[in-house]
């Protein structure tokens, strides 16, 4: 299975702080690469999908780049309700495979 | 509006079984490939199995391989997990996710899953 590996594995910032996080696959998965959101206590959220293309009723701060085994997801004015724990999932080969989570706190 | 629900949670001991259902509305069932994912207790995200439109195509994670039966019922708007030989690291909360039609490996709408918890 293909190993997807995020970091950091949790991060402090400030309201209306630009955040970025990364998402590093273990072989080259092309763009195949989508980014959730979870807030505590609920299920998780599509936010990104194909690596950089906003899923819709997404706010515009957040945006997603990469390809091959590099990935980035930045949050350009952190909000408050942007606390939450954020994961990358590849989907180039199933079953497919989440990283460990990025928790977000403010 | 489109729903998942998981049913079929619950304390088992180790060794046990446990069948997980996921009963959906809201959108045409079988248009959709389907997945389980779990959350161990205060974990991340595991991705444990996905099958295809018919239920021909299944995957699973090595985690799971041999124990648990990814299984689907078109008629019936349902989608299964049949659990054997659980262990206590299987202890998690069971979600199930509809695929989208249009997106590739984007889980579009998740249950609010099922816990299973496996202790003696």
């Amino acid at each position: 299975d293909i190993q997807m590996t995020q970091s950091p594995s949790a991060l402090s910032a400030s309201v209306r702080d630009r955040v970025t996080f990364t998402c590093q696959a273990s072989h080259d998965i092309s763009n195949y690469l989508n980014w959730y959101q979870q807030k505590p206590g609920k299920a998780p959220k599509l936010l990104i999908y194909d690596a950089s293309n906003l899923e819709t009723g997404v706010p515009s701060r957040f945006s997603g780049s990469g390809s091959g085994t590099d990935f980035t997801f930045t949050i350009s004015s952190l909000q408050p309700e942007d606390v939450a724990t954020y994961y990358c999932q590849q989907y180039d080969n199933p079953p497919y495979t989440f990283g460990q989570g990025t928790k977000l706190e403010i | 509006q489109v729903q998942l629900v998981e049913s079929g949670g619950g304390l088992v001991k180790p060794g046990g079984s446990l069948r997980l259902s996921c009963a959906v509305s809201g959108f045409t069932f079988s248009d959709h490939y389907m997945a389980w994912i779990r959350q161990a207790p205060g974990k991340g995200l595991e991705f444990l199995s996905y099958i295809d439109k018919s239920g021909s195509t299944i995957y699973y994670a090595d985690s799971v391989k041999g124990r648990f039966t990814m299984s689907r019922d078109n008629a019936k708007n349902s989608l299964f997990l049949q659990m054997t030989s659980l262990r206590a690291e299987d202890t998690a909360l069971y979600y199930c996710a509809r695929e989208s039609v249009m997106l590739v490996g984007a889980l579009d709408s998740w249950g609010q899953g099922a816990l299973v918890t496996v202790s003696s």
